[in-house]
This record gives structure tokens, C-alpha cells and sequence, in this order.
């Protein structure tokens, strides 16, 4: 199946300072989502991005999808920011199914 | 609020037993979707039901079932538990080709 692969797997940013992180993804796409898991455990849509760029406050992302990887961006990080983003992407070779598959995530600590 | 709703939100029960998870999706999304979130795997798709039919199958065990019932609202049964299903179960939804949404998930712990 597809593999997604996200970088960095851990990140400690002092507030407000600006942070890249990337995934790479192993196969054609149809669809590529970021999530944000808060501490809570729930999970936050982000972006739906499977090619282009979109802003979004302080967030925004970038999907290159001939190249396979996207890339989501934080500026003026928050101590709210904190907790894991996960990539997720729904192969284009999956027929008519969307399921997900998820990388392992970015754990980000924004100390204040 | 992402619209999908889920019940309970946690769950604590022992090895041997059944238990019945519960999801409604977003207003108008035919899609369902259910994910088991664990440490040792990480996030992963169980299964997917489209307007009350299976639609595709991930790593779901054989101790788990589902449904999809016809006012779309979909129900995720796992029976014989073991200590290793202990994790946050997902509910998403989607309308036809397009992002999907989470639930809150329901935390399940095996004792």
C-alpha cells in the first residue's frame, strides 16, 4: 500500500517562532488531508489539499502532488498549537473507496 | 465541532466482553468510516460503508463488525475483547469525493 512518511517526528518551538513540517507520500493521490490531534485526543481538520496551496490564518499548506509531498506551515506558533499534525492521503489507485492512510505524525511543543 | 457525533466517549470494560460503539455523520454525508487509533499502530482505517453497503475493508479483525443502518448512523461492535484493542476509536464522514470529518472518538480501555 502507500506509504506516507512524516518530518520532522518531533519539534520544539519557543511562541512565536515559525515552523515547516513535510510529508512525503509514496504513490499518485486523489486526496490529502492535515489533521491536528490536540491534547484531547480529537482530530482537527486542517486542510484538504490534494495539490495547490491554501492559507488559513497562521497556517497554511502546499501539496505538490507530481513530486509527492506536502508541506504544511506555522507562523507565530502558539503554546495552543501544540500536539501531534498528522498527513493523511487517500491513494488514487484505491478505486472507489476514500479510506485514509495516516502518517505516523509530528509531535510539536510550542513552550511559552 | 466537526458534525459527526460519537457515543460514549470513553468505555471501560474487561477481556471477554462486547461492546458497541456508536456514530452519526455529518448531515447529508452517506459515507462512514471507522479508524483505530493505538500506539503500538498508530492511526488506521477499519472500514468504510456507503449509503448502508460495505464498501471496502481495512486491518479490521474478525472479532469486529459493523453496520450501517438506513438513517446512515453506523455502529462498530468488537466482541471477545483483548487487552490490545484498548485505543480511541474514530467515526468520519464524507460526502462523495470529498474531505472527510472526525468525531471526537470513544476511548476504549480493556482491563
Amino acid at each position: 500500500g502507500i506509504q506516507v512518511e512524516q518530518s520532522p517526528p518531533d519539534l520544539i518551538l519557543q511562541e512565536g517562532a515559525n515552523s515547516t513540517l513535510r510529508c512525503n507520500f509514496s504513490d499518485s493521490v486523489n486526496n490529502l488531508q492535515w489533521f491536528h490531534q490536540n491534547p484531547w485526543g480529537q482530530l482537527i481538520n486542517l486542510f484538504y489539499i490534494p495539490s495547490g496551496t491554501k492559507q488559513n490564518g497562521r497556517l497554511s499548506a502546499t501539496t505538490v502532488a507530481t513530486e509527492r509531498y506536502s508541506l504544511l506551515y506555522i507562523s507565530s506558533s502558539q503554546t495552543t498549537d501544540s500536539g501531534v499534525y498528522f498527513c493523511a492521503v487517500e491513494p488514487a489507485s484505491g478505486g472507489s473507496n476514500y479510506k485514509l492512510t495516516f502518517g505516523k505524525g509530528t509531535l510539536l511543543t510550542v513552550n511559552p | 465541532d466537526s458534525g459527526v457525533t460519537q457515543t460514549p466517549k470513553h468505555l471501560i470494560t474487561a477481556t471477554g466482553q462486547r461492546v458497541t460503539l456508536r456514530c452519526s455523520p455529518r448531515s447529508g454525508d452517506l459515507s462512514v468510516y471507522w479508524y483505530q487509533q493505538s500506539l503500538d499502530q498508530g492511526l488506521q482505517f477499519l472500514i468504510q460503508y456507503y449509503n448502508g453497503e460495505e464498501r471496502a475493508k481495512g486491518n479490521i479483525l474478525e472479532r469486529f463488525s459493523a453496520q450501517q443502518f438506513p438513517d446512515l448512523h453506523s455502529e462498530l461492535n468488537l466482541s471477545s475483547l483483548e487487552l490490545g484493542d484498548s485505543a480511541l476509536y474514530f467515526c468520519a464522514s464524507s460526502a462523495r469525493l470529498a474531505e472527510q470529518f472526525f468525531g471526537p472518538g470513544t476511548r476504549l480501555t480493556v482491563l
